[in-house]
Parts: structure tokens; sequence; C-alpha cells
């Protein structure tokens, strides 16, 4: 079975640009979250989605979006992007929605995002 | 508030030494998951091992084992005879999903650096 999959691998950005992430789950996976990893904070929930709507939200600006399409592909978007978004940014999937806690998160390899 | 606390930032062991590494969380939920990730550098998360809060056996898989300990908040990872392969930042993450809100998301704690030298 197919790992979870991350594209771009990596990607720099400007100040002010935006930026598309994309995420392809585990096949038969349902839900989708997103994850930031900095050197300063660790990793952070962003947010999760299941069944194209959106879950669960961490305490990140209103910069920072994210979709899921019927096939439980997901993209995230960061618009006017700043300095300190800079990081790994990780994508995990799992076969329920995470509040039922019965389910493993397994993570893809990330996509590490530079702004200049 | 949810916390997981990993106080030991890095440790360096020699080959087939034994090492712990240490984790105490703090929850107000009574149903809760505790897991525990390797991250080689590729960078990709790698699952070890979860546990639910009704569970307090420890187990064992190989070479790893872990022992959760309610009374104390902690659920420690020992790895025996350790490898260079080992090498890795591993996490220790929280997952809640009881009453008050509660939504399941991990809350990694900053993670141990385990080097093993040959």
């Amino acid at each position: 079975k197919a790992g979870v999959t991350q594209t771009p691998r990596y990607l720099i950005k400007t100040r002010g640009q935006q930026v598309t992430l994309s995420c392809s789950p585990i096949s038969g996976h349902r839900s989708v979250s997103w994850y930031q990893q900095t050197p300063g904070q660790g990793l952070q929930f962003l947010f999760e989605y299941f069944s194209e709507t959106q879950r669960n939200k961490g305490n990140f600006p209103g910069r920072f979006s994210g979709r899921q399409f019927s096939n439980s592909r997901s993209e995230m978007n960061v618009s006017t992007l700043e300095l300190g978004d800079s990081a790994l940014y990780l994508c995990a999937s799992s076969l329920g929605y995470l509040a039922e806690g019965a389910h493993e998160q397994y993570f893809g390899p990330g996509t590490r995002l530079t702004v200049t | 508030a949810q916390k997981v606390t990993q106080a030991q930032t890095e440790i360096s062991v020699v080959e087939k030494e034994d090492v712990t590494l240490d984790c105490v969380y703090e929850t107000r939920d009574t149903t809760y998951y505790l897991f525990w990730y390797k991250q080689p550098p590729s960078g990709e998360l790698v699952f070890l091992i979860r546990r639910n809060s009704f569970d307090e056996q420890n187990e064992i898989s190989g070479r790893y084992s872990w022992n959760f300990q309610k009374s104390t908040s902690s659920f420690n990872f020992t790895i025996t005879a350790s490898q260079v392969v080992d090498s890795a930042v591993y996490f220790c993450a929280l997952s809640e999903v009881g009453y008050g809100g509660s939504q399941g998301n991990l809350i990694f704690g900053k993670g141990t650096k385990l080097s093993v030298k040959p």
C-alpha cells in the first residue's frame, strides 16, 4: 500500500507570495491533518479535514487554509507569506476522524518551505 | 491545559547501550491516547506505538519497550541494545478524545534527539 505523499518536497517563496501544498493520503484513509514543524515551536497542529469538511483547527492565523477533495486528497494554502512561515509542513492521514480516537496517523515526508 | 514534556533534548549513547527516553504529559481528559513517533533525518514521522488511557500494560516490541504509568503521567520509551540506525529524533504525543471539546489532534513534545555512536 502506498504511503502518504506530499508535493512538492521543497519550495522557495518570497515574502508576500502565496503557496499551495498538496497531500495524498493512504488509500482508504478519509482524514487528513496538517502540521507545521519549526525549530522554535516544534510540531504544531494546523487543521484536520474529513469527508471534505474541516473538523478541527489549531491556533494559526487565517492566512493558513486548506481543503479536501472527494478523493480525500488535501491541499493547504498559505497566503501573504511571512519569513516565520518557513517550516516543514507535514501531512498525516488516518482512517477515521481524529476525535474518534481510534486511529493512528501516518505521516508523509513533508514539504520544506523556505520564505525569503 | 494539555502538554507533553520531553525533558531530554539530546542523548548520546554508544551502540549496544540501553537508553530510556522520558515523556511526561498533562491532560484533564480521562480518555486520551499517547504515541511515540520516530523522525529520522529524512524528515518523515514514523509511527511506533499508540496506547490508550485505559490500558496501562507495558508493551515490548523487539528491542523497543514502553512503560505507561498514569500515577506519574509518564509514558517512557526504552531501546535495548541500541543500534546506529536508532539515531533519530523521537517524539512523544498526546491525543485527547474525551469531553470538553477535545478533538483528537496530536499534541507533541519537543522531541529527544538520540545519537547512537558505533
